[in-house]
């Protein structure tokens, strides 16, 4: 069965500075993918950044930023120059086969100015 | 270019009643998905449509059904409504495999 794993419930940058959130996911899947989405306090679900399993290059997004390792199963965002509207729950989740997602418990990202 | 709707927005229920949880996407995709969202718990998959016609179960079915109205449209029905399914709700829908989901406003559910 495929899992995801977000250890950091909350987590608090300040404006400008760098962060890291972290995911872990376990699959048994050859061909799968990843996304972060982005939910700010509107509600909406908001695509941040895709990955293949099967490209290695890191996915790129503006000030979003991956660190896929496979063999790790690990999948973390980086976000850069962090901005006020930044501030947001992020999930991490992984499709496969059948495309259904299978998300994380979130991460609660506060950026302070 | 509305892309996902859900309707309602909010909706108080007591224990007992039923009721529908309508979208529709505008986009032309083949796959549309239920899912509800509960604090410390993530986004949970309640039932899926891969395609126009087929419906399946995701991880938490127990007290909903749905409907494939055609391709367009996905409902969500609570029979038989219970206070543990007080949470929000979204609809989804995605082109292709392995392609991002787009994702309707939410509907907050509250059962009392």
């Amino acid at each position: 069965a495929q899992t995801v794993t977000q250890s950091q419930p909350e987590m608090s940058v300040q404006e400008a500075e760098t962060v890291t959130l972290s995911c872990t996911y376990d699959t048994s899947e050859n061909n799968y993918y990843l996304f972060w989405y982005k939910q700010p306090p509107s509600r909406q679900m908001i695509l941040v950044i895709r990955q293949e399993a099967y490209k290695q290059q890191n996915a790129t997004e503006n000030r979003f930023s991956v660190n896929f390792q496979k063999a790790a199963k690990s999948f973390s965002l980086k976000i850069s120059d962090s901005q006020l509207g930044d501030t947001a729950m992020y999930f991490c989740a992984n499709g496969g086969a059948t495309n259904k997602l299978i998300f994380g418990t979130g991460t609660l990202l506060a950026v302070q100015p | 270019n509305a892309g996902v709707t859900q309707t309602p927005k909010f909706q108080v229920l007591k224990t007992g009643q039923s009721m529908t949880l309508q979208c529709a996407q505008d986009m032309n995709h083949n796959s549309m998905y239920w899912y509800r969202q509960d604090p410390g718990m993530g986004l949970r998959l309640i039932y899926y449509s891969a395609s126009e016609g087929t419906t399946d179960k995701g991880e938490v079915p127990n007290g909903y059904n749905v409907s494939r109205l055609n391709k367009r449209e996905f409902s969500l029905r609570l029979e038989s409504a219970a206070p543990s399914q007080t949470s929000v709700y979204f609809c989804a829908s995605s082109e292709f495999w392995a392609s991002s989901y787009t994702f309707g406003s939410g509907t907050r559910l509250t059962v009392v």
